[in-house]
């Protein structure tokens, strides 16, 4: 069974750049979080997917948005970077439908934006 | 809105002593209640969860916490720390039916030999 997968796994951008990170879910699995950790804080919840529809979303502007794909792997997009934007980017994936349950975490994609 | 306090960003503690971090929640209706552990460099990972049932909850590595309803708290505990538990640990809650988890600010627990 294959774990939940990131890439890249460090990147650095500039002010007002793009950026897109991916992941794999676990096998199995139909559903995936975001998460963006600053330094220091707790992970705060940018939006989930679920069968290629956004299924929630947290206090997070527009320019971030997302992308899950057939197989169940997606992608976050960030636009227009500012220097609070520079995290740790985590990937959950879970089986929605069995809430209790858990979600499995990547190892994350670290962002610094200069 | 549900929020989530640790209230030690920092607990040192003697190795094979015992040790306790706090997690306490805001809203009193039904949630669900996460204990996850994050080591240097990596993802998180779950140690154990509240959903229903026996208020003590046993997880991973000899970790177990208490959900207590009247004090909206969700102690984690462990009888004996050893230096592999050095990590940050999050407390993370989520109202039933809402998939969103609220996460706290994290306690690193750290180990002194």
């Amino acid at each position: 069974e294959t774990g939940v997968t990131q890439s890249p796994t460090h990147l650095i951008k500039t002010r007002g750049q793009q950026v897109t990170l991916r992941c794999s879910s676990q096998s199995g699995h139909n559903t995936v979080s975001w998460y963006q950790q600053a330094l220091g804080q707790g992970p705060q919840f940018i939006f989930q997917y679920y069968r290629e529809e956004e299924n929630g979303r947290g206090n997070f502007p527009p320019r971030f948005s997302g992308l899950q794909f057939p197989n169940y792997s997606s992608e976050l997009n960030v636009n227009a970077l500012e220097l609070d934007d520079s995290a740790l980017y985590l990937c959950a994936s879970s089986l929605l439908g069995t809430w209790g349950g858990e979600q499995f975490f990547g190892p994350g994609t670290r962002l610094t934006v200069l | 809105a549900q929020s989530v306090t640790q209230l030690d960003s920092q607990v040192p503690v003697f190795e094979e002593a015992p040790v306790e971090l706090r997690c306490n929640y805001s809203s009193s209706v039904s949630v669900y209640l996460f204990w996850y552990v994050q080591y240097p460099n990596q993802g998180l990972q779950l140690l154990l969860k509240y959903l229903s049932g026996s208020t003590l909850v046993k997880g991973i590595n000899g970790f177990e916490a208490e959900f207590n309803k009247s004090q909206t708290s969700f102690h984690l505990r462990k009888p004996s720390v050893h230096i592999s538990d050095t990590a940050e640990y999050f407390c993370a809650v989520s109202d039933r039916g809402n998939y969103q988890l609220i996460w706290g600010a994290g306690t690193k627990l750290i180990i002194k030999p």
